[in-house]
């Protein structure tokens, strides 16, 4: 059964670092692209950034470039989310999913998603 | 960036109804759309992929139609477990864009 579980949300000030965490079991985990998504509760779903089998192809949405970097380790089967410099708009839920079928970076979609960590940004 | 628009953006049905929500893209996106079911609480869910294809465990009540701007999601005969939020992604380019979603609710 394939599992995704995040962890390392919370609150924290504008301009602080958060470091989100992806856990995955049940699929061979360096053979699929990963990716991260994010909902402000009750609103929409939003694409925020990818990363590819081997970490030689990321990718982000302009609304975090330059200050949110995204990282796998496949020995622990684990996807990251490094989160500096944030806003109060970055306050979300923040989904870890797991690529459909493509270990690279075009035309992804997601099957499995984890059940969400909640990052508050506040003053 | 290619916007992603749905209609309507909220329905109510009942069960057994046929429900057809329809999905537009500000650019041509082929085939590369997907089809998401989100219950409040819970993560998202893949239904359907490349525009018309069912994901695996997916009820066949479940389709979904289109290419380049158009898409449509259709259920066939609602079930109450149906009674959700359906949101539209396009893949076809980066970055990818979710649509606002549609709530169907009872």
């Amino acid at each position: 059964e394939v599992q995704l579980v995040e962890s390392g949300g919370g609150l924290e000030r504008p301009g602080r670092s958060l470091r989100l965490s992806c856990v995955a079991s049940g699929f061979i985990f360096d053979d699929y692209a990963m990716h991260w998504v994010r909902q402000v509760p009750g609103k929409g779903l939003e694409w925020v950034s990818s990363i590819s089998w081997d970490s030689r192809s990321t990718d982000y949405a302009d609304s975090v470039k330059g200050r949110f970097t995204v990282s796998r380790d496949n020995a622990k089967n684990s996807l990251y989310l490094q989160m500096n410099s944030l806003r109060t708009e970055d306050s979300a839920l923040y989904y870890c999913a797991k690529d459909f079928g493509s270990s690279v970076l075009r035309h992804n979609y997601f099957d499995y998603w984890g059940q969400g960590t909640l990052v508050s940004i506040s003053s | 960036d290619i916007q992603m628009t749905q209609s309507p953006s909220s329905l109510s049905a009942s069960v057994g109804d046929r429900v057809t929500i329809t999905c537009r893209a500000s650019h041509s996106v082929g085939r590369y759309l997907s089809w998401y079911q989100q219950k409040p609480g819970k993560a998202p869910k893949l239904l359907i992929y490349s525009a018309s294809y069912l994901q695996s465990g997916v009820p066949s009540r479940f389709s979904g139609t289109g290419s380049d701007i158009d898409f449509t999601l259709t259920i066939s005969s609602l079930q109450p477990e149906d009674f959700a939020t359906y949101s539209c992604h396009q893949s076809y380019t980066s970055p990818g864009t979710f649509g606002p979603g549609t709530k169907v609710d009872i």
